[in-house]
């Protein structure tokens, strides 16, 4: 059974577009919650999470905790084809160990 | 450059080869970890280190035997590989277990195994 879940597994916009992706995690040993976007090879970090209801944000890009929910969301607005990855979720847990979800593909059409 | 750099890019062996996989951290961390990404399955934890001690061995098979001499590097050697061990092998460090902070990964080897 997976720990973490993502939804959608694969996601297909036109830029311009805003999208959301879901990201549900275990309560298990819960130290945060790690975001990364994938494109060709090395996931690269985008953010983590400890504390619910505290929105982080890097220019088109935010993320929220839910630790009610145990979920996150990562929210892209206005979208461009340079966004096409495959965005990871992954809950880091009290040993230190990082656990991920089969991620989202995200496709962003001109 | 993420500052984790893994050698070779791409391999290709028999099942009866013995090769190894290398990475190499220029960020002063202290863990390092194996990831095996396959099609349509999520990244899968292999093995974890910290202060060059192992903490985690997720229930790989044998074949794959990890060593890590010292906190900047890590090896993956493998021996008697199955075709359904091609993957991607990812290698990430972060500063150390105790610490909540963010691992950063290195583009990977591909492997195929024929």
């Amino acid at each position: 059974e997976d720990k973490v879940v993502q939804s959608p597994l694969s996601l297909v916009v036109h830029e311009g577009d805003t999208v959301t992706l879901n990201c549900s995690y275990e309560v298990t040993n819960f130290r945060s919650l790690l975001w990364y976007k994938q494109e060709k090879k090395a996931p690269t970090f985008l953010f983590m999470l400890t504390s619910s209801g505290i929105e982080k944000k890097s220019g088109r890009l935010s993320s929220i905790l839910d630790k009610k929910e145990l979920s996150s969301i990562l929210n892209i607005t206005a979208t461009q084809t340079g966004d096409s990855a495959i965005y990871l979720c992954g809950q880091r847990g009290s040993q230190g160990n990082l656990i991920f979800g089969k991620g989202t593909k995200l496709s962003v059409k001109p | 450059e993420t500052g984790v750099t893994q050698t070779p890019r791409h391999l290709v062996m028999g099942m009866t080869n013995k090769k190894s996989l290398k990475c190499e951290q220029h960020l002063g961390h202290n863990a390092m970890y194996w990831y095996k990404q396959s099609a349509k399955k999520p990244l899968e934890l292999m093995f974890v280190y910290n202060f060059k001690e192992q903490t985690e061995n997720n229930s790989v098979p044998s074949r794959f035997s990890p060593e890590c001499p010292n906190s900047s590097h890590l090896f993956l050697h493998l021996h008697t590989l199955q075709p359904e061990d091609s993957a991607l092998y990812l290698c990430a460090s972060s500063q150390e277990l105790g610490i909540n902070s963010p691992l950063h990964f290195g583009n990977g080897t591909r492997l195929t195994v024929t």
